[in-house]
């Protein structure tokens, strides 16, 4: 079967730097994506990895290992704005998103 | 970026009554457009796919007959809840895909449906 992990719940300190880790299996590869989503609202893109490595888009970069089946979202410099849901999502072979569960991230002042 | 709009953003309604929600991508066509459930706590829920001009692909333990879904245009799909219950209450998101671009999903804002 497909499946997505992902941390149900960290907390991290403002200012600070947090990682939340992504593991997938899934029936074929398009891509990865990550996204925020705060409480109430819709899921926002904050990324998207289809090749190995690090792509890097201000504070937060994503990084990639298709032959690991892993995923990590770095978050720099964290804000409290930055208290949300970052949600892990993989596209298979039919174009289909796959969702993780999501991981809330806490930031404490 | 693309835009995909929703009304209404809330609804609010008595037990029985059918609900329309309506999914817009404002500057794009739409080939594809996704429809999900989100409850409180939990991730997104794919419902249904569905393309233009063609029928709805539901998920496994999706009612089709209760979970109305149309998508008549490049630009516009429906969800219908009919004869909807409490249990239906639920935050609703659709999302659109324009053809050129497969790996890019538009979400719109959501709909917060509140059955009494």
């Amino acid at each position: 079967g497909q499946n997505i992990d992902q941390p149900t719940e960290m907390t991290a300190t403002e200012g600070a730097i947090v990682q939340i880790n992504c593991t997938y299996q899934t029936s074929g590869f398009n891509g990865l994506f990550w996204y925020q989503q705060h409480a109430g609202e819709a899921p926002t893109f904050l990324s998207y990895n289809v090749l190995d490595g690090l792509e890097e888009k201000g504070r937060f970069s994503s990084f990639l290992s298709r032959s690991k089946g892993y995923s990590y979202l770095l978050l720099k410099e964290l804000q409290m704005k930055d208290s949300a849901s970052y949600l892990c999502a993989v596209m298979d072979s039919n174009y289909q998103l796959i969702w993780g569960a999501g991981t809330k991230l806490i930031i404490k002042p | 970026g693309a835009v995909v709009s929703q009304h209404p953003s809330w609804v609010i309604c008595k037990s029985g009554t059918s609900v329309k929600i309506e999914c817009r991508s404002l500057d794009f066509q739409a080939t594809t457009m996704f429809w999900y459930r989100q409850f409180p706590k939990q991730s997104l829920m794919l419902m249904a796919t569905s393309n233009e001009g063609s029928k709805a692909t539901y998920e496994q333990g999706v009612e089709k007959d209760k979970f109305l879904i149309n998508h008549a245009s490049l630009t516009l799909s429906t969800l219908t809840v009919t004869s909807a219950h409490p249990e239906d209450s639920s935050f609703y998101i659709c999302s659109a895909r324009e053809y050129r671009q497969q790996e890019t999903q538009y979400f719109g804002p959501g709909t917060r449906l509140l059955v009494l």
